[in-house]
Order: C-alpha cells, then structure tokens, then sequence
C-alpha cells in the first residue's frame, strides 16, 4: 500500500509568509509526528497526534507554529510570519499507535529567503 | 534536554569492515530501542530495533547490543558495504503517549 505522503516537496516562500505543509499519513495509521531536520542535524520532534488530539506539543519551537489532524488524517503543520531559521526539512511520521514502528515521509524543503 | 546522546557523529570504514555506532540513554522507563538509516533526500526508515528483555538482536548483517544496567545500546554493521552509506538515527521510547526521542545522527561512509 502507499506510504507516507508529504505536499509540497519543496517550499520557497519569502520571510514574513505564512506556509501550509501537508500529510498523508498511512491509511488506519492514529498516530502522526511531525519533525523538522536541518541540514546535516537530527530530527527535531515538533508535534504528536493521537487521533485527532495533540498530547504532545513541546515541541513547537514558537507560537508560528501550529499543526491540525482533522479525519484522524490528513495533517497540516502551518508556519505563520517564516523567518529563515525556519529554513529546513520537515518530516512527517505515522505509526499504527505510539508504541509501533514510525514509518516515515520524504520529507518538505522548506527554504525562507 | 538530550535523553539519547549518539556517537560518534561521523564514521568512514573500509568496505567490509564493522562499522560501530553507541548511544546512551538517561530515562530508566525507555523501553524500546529503534535504529533509522536515512539516505540523502529520503526519510528514515526503520533498520532494526530491540526490546530491553533481551542483550542482543541480530538481522543480517545488523546487530544491536543492549546494556541494560549501562543504559547502553549500539549498532554493529558487519561486512560493511558502500550501500550501507547513510546516516543513522537510535532513538528510545516509553510507555504511555510520549514520542521517540532520537539521537543526533551518525553519518556514515563505507569505501571500496
């Protein structure tokens, strides 16, 4: 079946724009994590969701930042006023339930200039 | 906080050599050990994982070792190959809804 997918796959917008990332995750899959990757770095954990409910949002480096799950599916992590510190790879994962493998997307560049 | 320190961050090892990858952990309640292999423009993927009821799990050419009391987990790669040229993630999970914490990444590189 279909894995993770992410919209757009590349993002450049300019600072001060509000930008849309999108997720599908796997069909049945409840939980979905967001991450965001800078070049050459580890996975910052940004959001998790349950279903359509956030346990965990610690991660959300400022309150630009904010993700919704509507259908216990699609996700869409929204930045709002880009700064280039937002320039980076953001990852989006689903799992069966939080205790199951990860299964990951490939990923949206996003690049703010 | 980092709860999974990984090390070293980059490794180069000649083809068919082992390549050795360590993490530590700090969080007593992690009870589940993956490791994701990334290659360039792709997300990780899931390599192989382990469970702390057991000091070792093999799957090929992959193997993790576990050290409970250490709170220690590596990955060995034997007979590495230029394939095998990614960077790789452990990361440790707990009960309850919490998600994975990952280490910071080993890049690693296998010459001919």
């Amino acid at each position: 079946g279909a894995g993770v997918s992410q919209s757009p796959s590349n993002k450049v917008t300019e600072k001060g724009k509000d930008v849309e990332l999108r997720c599908d995750p796997i069909s049945g899959h409840t939980a979905l994590y967001w991450y965001r990757q800078s070049l050459g770095q580890g996975l910052e954990f940004l959001i998790y969701f349950q279903g359509n409910s956030a346990p965990d949002k610690s991660g959300l480096p400022s309150d630009r930042f904010s993700a919704e799950r509507t259908g216990g599916s699609v996700s869409t992590l929204t930045i709002q006023r880009t700064q280039q510190e937002d320039s980076a790879v953001y990852l989006c994962a689903s799992s069966a339930s939080n205790y199951n493998e990860q299964f990951f997307g490939p990923g949206t560049r996003l690049t703010v200039l | 906080q980092q709860q999974v320190k990984q090390s070293p961050q980059s490794l180069i090892v000649q083809k068919g050599g082992i390549s050795i990858i360590n993490c530590a952990y700090e969080n007593t309640a992690f009870d589940y050990f993956p490791w994701y292999q990334q290659f360039p423009g792709k997300g990780p993927a899931l390599l192989i994982a382990i469970r702390p009821d057991v000091s070792e799990k093999k799957e090929g050419r992959f193997t993790i070792s576990f050290n409970k009391s250490a709170k220690q987990f590596s990955l060995h790669i034997m007979d590495s190959q230029p394939g095998d040229s990614a960077t790789y993630f452990c990361a440790a999970h707990g009960s309850g809804n919490t998600p994975l914490v990952f280490g910071k990444g080993t890049r690693l590189s296998v010459i001919a």
